[in-house]
């Protein structure tokens, strides 16, 4: 089974901050790696397949790179909007989650 | 508008069994694998379940194997997760998602439902 690891598991942070997350998984995955947004209450929104490709309607704020084994999800400036967890997801071997990160208010 | 509705969870007994729906609308559903994700309360997403559009290859996490079916009915646009020996581990929101892609073999999931809950309790 492939494990996939973020960091950290909470970052606090302001609005207008440049974050990033970290996702390693236990192999090489191909790239095959995806990151959702996902609020309390509600479910999970796609941002981000094949690693960097950006989904339809997400702002560009948002982006993704890495390769092998080591992703990250970038968001440019902060917005109110963003603060959320975010799990990355690998689809190379079946489909397995990170174990979230929160991004909270700091 | 792209579409996924669940429905049939509820309070349930250890040991009981239940089955989820997933009523799809919006896009040509046979050509889409579909999953079940479920979330327990305060933790993370765990992938359950994958289904081929044609609904002839199924696929299970080893945590549910042969205690949960998946299946689907086409002509209704509807995916089912049968679930059996309910266990208190089980207690979580079941998310029904769809593949963004139409292709063979894994994908991201770009669609997914509100989610049903499912609390297993004495």
């Amino acid at each position: 089974d492939i494990q996939m690891t973020q960091s950290p598991s909470t970052l606090s942070a302001s609005v207008g901050d440049r974050v990033t997350i970290t996702c390693r998984a236990s192999q090489s995955i191909n790239g095959w790696l995806a990151w959702y947004q996902q609020k309390p209450g509600k479910a999970p929104k796609l941002l981000i397949y094949k690693a960097s490709s950006l989904e339809s309607g997400v702002p560009s704020r948002f982006s993704g790179s890495g390769s092998g084994t080591e992703f990250t999800l970038t968001i440019s400036s902060l917005q109110p909007d963003d603060f959320a967890t975010y799990y990355c997801q690998q689809y190379n071997n079946y489909w397995t989650f990170g174990q979230g990160t929160k991004v909270e208010i700091k | 508008e792209v579409q996924l509705v669940e429905s049939g969870g509820g309070l349930l007994q250890p040991g009981g069994s239940l089955r989820l729906s997933c009523a799809a609308s919006g896009f040509i559903f046979s050509t889409y694998a579909m999953s079940w994700v479920r979330q327990a309360p305060g933790q993370g997403l765990e992938w359950v379940s994958a289904i081929s559009g044609s609904g002839g290859s199924t696929y299970y996490a080893d945590s549910v194997k042969g205690r949960f079916t998946i299946s689907r009915d086409n002509s209704k646009k509807t995916l089912y997760l049968h679930i059996n020996s309910l266990r208190v581990e089980d207690t979580a929101v079941y998310y029904c998602v769809k593949d963004r892609e139409v292709a063979a073999g894994a994908g991201a999931f770009d669609i997914w439902g509100q989610g049903t809950m499912v609390t297993v309790s004495s």
